[in-house]
């Protein structure tokens, strides 16, 4: 079946530092790939997404990039700031089949001043 | 987009008892979501509920622990019965929007069983 395996954490990092969190993926179909951050105390919020291969999704300066030979969907920043901390979840959805979604383990960022 | 609601937002109940939780979508839908995530965990799918259907619920689940209702395009009930403390955890109801494929995510509903 289909699955997301995800970088696991916790990361720690400085303001301003480079980011990358890594995220793989197992899938029959033509799966939608994403990202979620959940903020502390928050529910799931949709970051970024890529529908389909070479796509990149961006937002907030956060970017991904749909790679379908060597089946990733890294997550990256070129600086981070302090409100980047949370919790960032990678995430597939086939849209063709069932529309479910699967989830990675989530990756907790801390970024310190 | 969908806005979407849950309430409870939070509730500490006692083991044996049930606890119904309502999701409300500010728009029609036709798939909703209910997931749980266990306190530091990911989420994990409990069933995918449509509107005029038996809900289809993942290995691991069954529906006579968790009966689900979905009477309309913008609203469905998650019960979690006789519950025990392993079933404290946050429940999350979303939604999927089939113009983008996005899933939107109602805040969650914190339970604790005691």
């Amino acid at each position: 079946g289909n699955s997301v395996t995800q970088m696991e954490g916790p990361v720690t990092l400085s303001e301003e530092a480079f980011l990358t969190i890594n995220c793989t993926y197992t899938a029959t179909g033509y799966p939608s790939l994403f990202w979620y951050v959940q903020y502390p105390g928050e529910g799931l919020q949709l970051l970024l997404k890529a529908t389909k291969a070479d796509d990149k999704g961006s937002n907030k300066g956060f970017e991904a990039t749909y790679r379908k030979e060597t089946t990733s969907f890294h997550l990256e920043k070129g600086s981070v700031q302090v409100s980047d901390s949370a919790v960032y979840f990678c995430a597939l959805s086939d849209v063709v089949r069932n529309n479910d979604m699967r989830f990675g383990a989530g990756t907790r960022l801390t970024v310190k001043p | 987009s969908a806005v979407i609601s849950q309430k409870p937002s939070r509730d500490i109940c006692q083991r044996g008892t049930s606890l119904t939780i309502q999701c409300q979508v500010d728009s029609q839908v036709t798939m909703m979501f209910w997931y749980r995530q266990q306190p530091g965990q990911s989420l994990t799918l409990i069933a995918t509920a449509n509107q005029g259907s038996e809900a289809t619920y993942e290995s691991g689940f069954v529906i006579d622990k968790f009966p689900i209702s979905r009477p309309n395009l913008t609203f469905s009930t998650l019960t979690v019965s006789n519950m025990s403390p392993e079933d404290s955890s946050i429940y999350l109801c979303s939604a999927l929007d089939r113009d983008s494929y996005e899933q939107y995510f109602g805040p969650g509903t914190r339970l604790t069983v005691t």
